[in-house]
């Protein structure tokens, strides 16, 4: 079973406009969120992360949020700029899994001249 | 300061045959990971170790192995491949252990298994 699913394998957006990328868990128990940014022929690179105690944390032009509730976050990329094209894993983590990261399948994004 | 490097980059083996990859972590950092990525799935855990023990394992039979020498280079090795191994293995190396600590990724190994 799919414990974090990223439901668009792919995003096209206009250059310079916002980015959403979405992802949604099903272990309530999940306490940590990362992002991670993959190019191709290259190992993912660390985007962002975000603890269950927030709801938001931002970091230049990348904002994640995150809604217990509905155990769902988002990564939001302002602008969108021709070098975040790449393809973008959602990962969560929980004390019960002794803290092992379980990855989403990712979702390539294209940002379009 | 030099990046993860992971070697050999391709590999083509046969069903039945072994294979070690290798993984040398970014200097200093005491854990390492590996993963395995096919297509249309997101990165499966492996195993991650630190300070050359076994710290936590993931959901793959026992044909999977791997080990951490005094130098914190690891090493993973399939045995009895299958055709469903063929994939990307990723290695990841961090200061601190715990894969929810920022990692940091070699390019991966590509393995084709006929």
């Amino acid at each position: 079973d799919q414990q974090v699913k990223q439901n668009s394998p792919s995003l096209s957006v206009q250059e310079g406009r916002i980015s959403i990328l979405n992802c949604d868990y099903t272990n309530s128990m999940f306490d940590y969120f990362l992002w991670y940014k993959k190019y191709p022929a290259e190992g993912p690179t660390f985007l962002i992360s975000i603890s269950s105690i927030k709801d938001k944390n931002e970091d230049g032009r990348f904002t994640v949020f995150l809604n217990k509730s509905a155990k769902h976050l988002s990564l939001h990329i302002v602008p969108s700029q021709p070098g975040d094209s790449a393809v973008y894993f959602c990962a969560a983590t929980a004390r019960d899994s002794n803290y092992q990261l379980i990855w989403g399948a990712g979702t390539k994004l294209i940002i379009k001249p | 300061k030099a990046g993860v490097t992971q070697t050999p980059r391709y590999l083509i083996k046969t069903r039945g045959q072994q294979v070690t990859l290798s993984c040398s972590p970014i200097s200093g950092h005491r854990s390492v990971s590996w993963y395995q990525q096919t297509p249309g799935q997101g990165l499966q855990f492996l195993f991650e170790y630190f300070s050359e023990t076994q710290r936590n394992k993931g959901n793959f039979p026992g044909r999977f192995s791997g080990r951490q020498f005094s130098n914190s280079r690891s090493e993973m090795n399939v045995s009895t491949l299958e055709l469903g191994d063929s994939a990307l293995y990723l290695c990841a190396s961090s200061q601190l252990a715990g894969t929810y600590n920022e990692q940091f990724f070699g390019p991966g190994t590509r393995l084709t298994v006929l």
